[in-house]
């Protein structure tokens, strides 16, 4: 099984500050690779998909780079809705496997 | 716009089997091209796969859970539905539905979710 490392496991910013995510595979997973947001009681919310593409209706300031086994979500300027906890999710050999998340809190 | 909703019991004693249903709304799970998938996570915790399905029928578990888990389709009802057996107090959890495009690596759009503890 895969294992996907997200690390920190907390960044704490201001509104206005760039934010960056990072998440690590065990092995590679090419361009498998999705990052989610989720706000307490709701369910995950897709923002990028296939490790680069924004998903519909998602703000230009979330982008994600990356192959292989390193990716980064990157928020350029941190607006109040965007503290939450934030997942990262791979597929290969027809297993899907999430990263254990990364809050981003409000200095 | 298509929409997700989890249905089934909050409550299931140990040892029996959970069952949930997904149903679809505003598009059909025959059309194809799309997996549809269950995900759970514990309370204060990450996000678990559980497993997929077509709509042609076939199947991918979570190695994990495979051998208790079932996951079957009825396309004449636009629904798909979760089963879990011998659930114990680990099981416990909010269960969601979910649906991927095939092709992309993504769950574009997700149920609201539905707590399931597990409890005598």
């Amino acid at each position: 099984e895969i294992v996907l490392t997200q690390s920190p496991a907390t960044l704490s910013l201001s509104p206005g500050e760039r934010a960056t995510l990072s998440c690590r595979a065990s092995q590679s997973v090419s361009s498998y690779l999705a990052w989610y947001q989720q706000k307490p009681g709701q369910a995950p919310r897709l923002l990028i998909y296939d490790a680069s593409n924004r998903a519909t209706g998602i703000p230009a300031r979330f982008s994600g780079s990356g192959s292989g086994t390193d990716f980064t979500l990157t928020i350029s300027s941190l607006e109040p809705e965007d503290f939450a906890v934030y997942y990262c999710q791979q597929r290969s050999n027809w297993s899907w496997t999430f990263g254990q998340g990364t809050k981003v809190e409000i200095k | 716009q298509v929409q997700l909703q989890e249905s089934g019991p909050g409550l299931v004693k140990p040892s029996q089997t959970l069952s949930l249903t997904c149903t679809v709304s505003g598009g059909s799970i025959s059309s194809g091209g799309y997996y549809w998938s269950w995900i759970r996570q514990h309370p204060g915790k990450g996000l678990e796969w559980i497993g997929y399905i077509y709509y042609s029928g076939s199947t991918y578990y979570n190695p994990s859970l495979k051998s208790r888990v079932t996951i079957s389709v009825d396309t004449s009802k636009n629904q798909f539905s979760l089963k879990l057996s011998s659930v114990t107090a680990a099981d416990t959890a909010v269960y969601y539905c979910a649906r991927e495009l095939a092709g992309t690596m993504g769950f574009d759009i997700w149920g609201q979710g539905t707590m399931v503890t597990v409890s005598s």
